[in-house]
């Protein structure tokens, strides 16, 4: 069974700060990694994904995976209080239509 | 542009009271399906996915039961509810190939008592 941890659990941060998102899995067989944010009593929506080791960036957004560290971090530069919500890493595995999710990280971000 | 929809929004049910929550989506063919459960403060777990009509697989044991009776159909039910199964149930499409990308419906959330 996949295991994501996040962290950190929560964070604070004024509007216009440099926000990192950090995000361990376990099997280094995983497929793509995906960011989604989630508001409140919302369904997730997906913010950007990644599959080979390097980096992709998307407006203000950039994410870096490690898989031989079995790591991938979320940057997001010039945060906005629009980007408060909770933000949830998801490891796709290599069984069909899996989707292994982490507890998520509460950013909110101060005008 | 495609839709997701589940019903109903909210719901309050007894404990051992039956229960049938519905997602259908709209302006795709034979998508993927999923169900996932998510309690307060928890994880986003999946329950089951679908890849066509009458074709439902179990992923997680929570007493409850899956079906998709058409393309854009997908429902999810027991006959007893319990206190655990109080949370927020979110239904998502992707496609059959390509990125995989899992779209998610609005929710519904259920509260036992």
């Amino acid at each position: 069974q996949e295991k994501v941890q996040q962290s950190p659990e929560s964070l604070i941060v004024p509007e216009g700060a440099m926000v990192s998102l950090n995000c361990s899995f376990s099997d280094s067989a995983s497929q793509s990694i995906w960011w989604y944010q989630q508001h409140p009593g919302k369904g997730p929506k997906a913010l950007i994904s990644i599959f080979s080791n390097g980096n992709k960036k998307e407006g203000r957004l950039t994410v870096y995976l490690n898989r031989a560290s079995l790591h991938v971090s979320l940057h997001i530069k010039d945060s906005q209080p629009s980007d408060s919500a909770v933000y949830l890493c998801a490891v796709r595995g290599s069984a069909l239509g899996r989707l292994h999710f982490g507890a998520g990280t509460q950013l909110i971000v101060i005008p | 542009a495609q839709t997701i929809h589940q019903w109903p929004v909210a719901e309050i049910k007894a404990v051992g009271s039956p229960l049938s929550l519905g997602c259908t989506i709209k302006g795709k063919s034979s998508p993927n399906l999923y169900w996932y459960w998510q309690a307060t403060g928890g994880t986003l777990q999946q329950l089951f996915y679908s890849i066509t009509v009458g074709q439902v697989e179990s992923v997680v044991q929570l007493n409850l039961s899956a079906s998709r009776p058409k393309d854009d159909q997908f429902i999810l039910s027991t006959e007893k509810l319990l206190l655990s199964h109080s949370g927020f149930y979110l239904c998502a499409w992707s496609l059959r190939t390509g990125v995989y990308e899992q779209y998610f419906g609005p929710g519904t959330r259920l509260t036992v008592l």
